[in-house]
């Protein structure tokens, strides 16, 4: 089945960019998605980007996808406090399950 | 509209009691899901549904039933309870659409239920 892989930890200064990795093996994803869950919270979603995309940027968020590769990334610009959270990607498999990674805890230091 | 609606929040059972979380969404969304949070191990699968009367096992079936009788709502049965399964499970749902150039299976989450069998 699709197995999705992310660190699991990530410590930043504020102020700093934070780039959080993704890997998979499924690539028939039309749609690959970053939720954002905060303490105690459901998820969110964060954003997304349509597979045929190398790059689709959000305000503060950037979303890479290197389909070669099976790698996606979501970089914060200037990192605050208030994106600590656990960061998962996600993506829907061939029989339209939604399928998510372990999830990376980012800390963000003052 | 309220989205997806999860009950209850918090549970405590015993080991061996059987009880239903109820999750209800209001979008018409055709799609819903069961998922578990466990420490470490990011969101599991349970249960699907792609449609009133359509269910199918995820990766962590076992010990869970479901069903779908309407398309608002979707339980998910605990059994017999076993401490095991203390975690925190989130329903979710959505509604594929073929916007943005392509179908789009973005799901929405409920709120959560945290539930500890003792």
């Amino acid at each position: 089945g699709e197995d999705v892989e992310q660190s699991l930890f990530l410590s930043v200064r504020e102020g700093d960019s934070s780039v959080i990795n993704c890997t998979y093996t499924d690539s028939s994803s039309t749609y690959l998605y970053w939720y954002k869950q905060e303490p105690g919270a459901g998820l969110q979603l964060l954003t997304y980007i349509f597979s045929n995309m190398d790059m689709k940027q959000d305000q503060r968020l950037t979303v890479l996808l290197n389909k070669k590769d099976k790698h996606l990334s979501l970089r914060i610009a200037d990192t605050q406090t208030g994106d600590s959270a656990i960061y998962f990607c996600a993506l829907v498999d061939s029989s339209y399950k939604l399928i998510f990674g372990s999830g990376t805890r980012l800390l963000v230091r003052p | 509209n309220a989205g997806v609606t999860q009950t209850p929040k918090f549970q405590v059972l015993k080991t061996g009691q059987s009880m239903t979380l109820q999750c209800a969404q209001d979008m018409n969304h055709e799609y819903m899901s069961w998922y578990r949070q466990d420490p470490g191990m990011g969101l599991r699968l349970i249960h699907y549904s792609v449609g009133a009367g359509i269910t199918d096992q995820g990766e962590v079936p076992n010990g869970y039933n479901v069903s779908r009788s309407t398309t608002e709502d979707f339980p998910l049965r605990l059994l017999s309870a076993a401490p095991s399964q203390t975690s925190v499970y989130f329903c979710a749902s959505s509604s594929p659409s073929g916007h943005r150039g392509g179908l789009d299976y973005g799901y929405t989450f409920g709120s959560g239920t945290r539930l500890t069998v003792v």
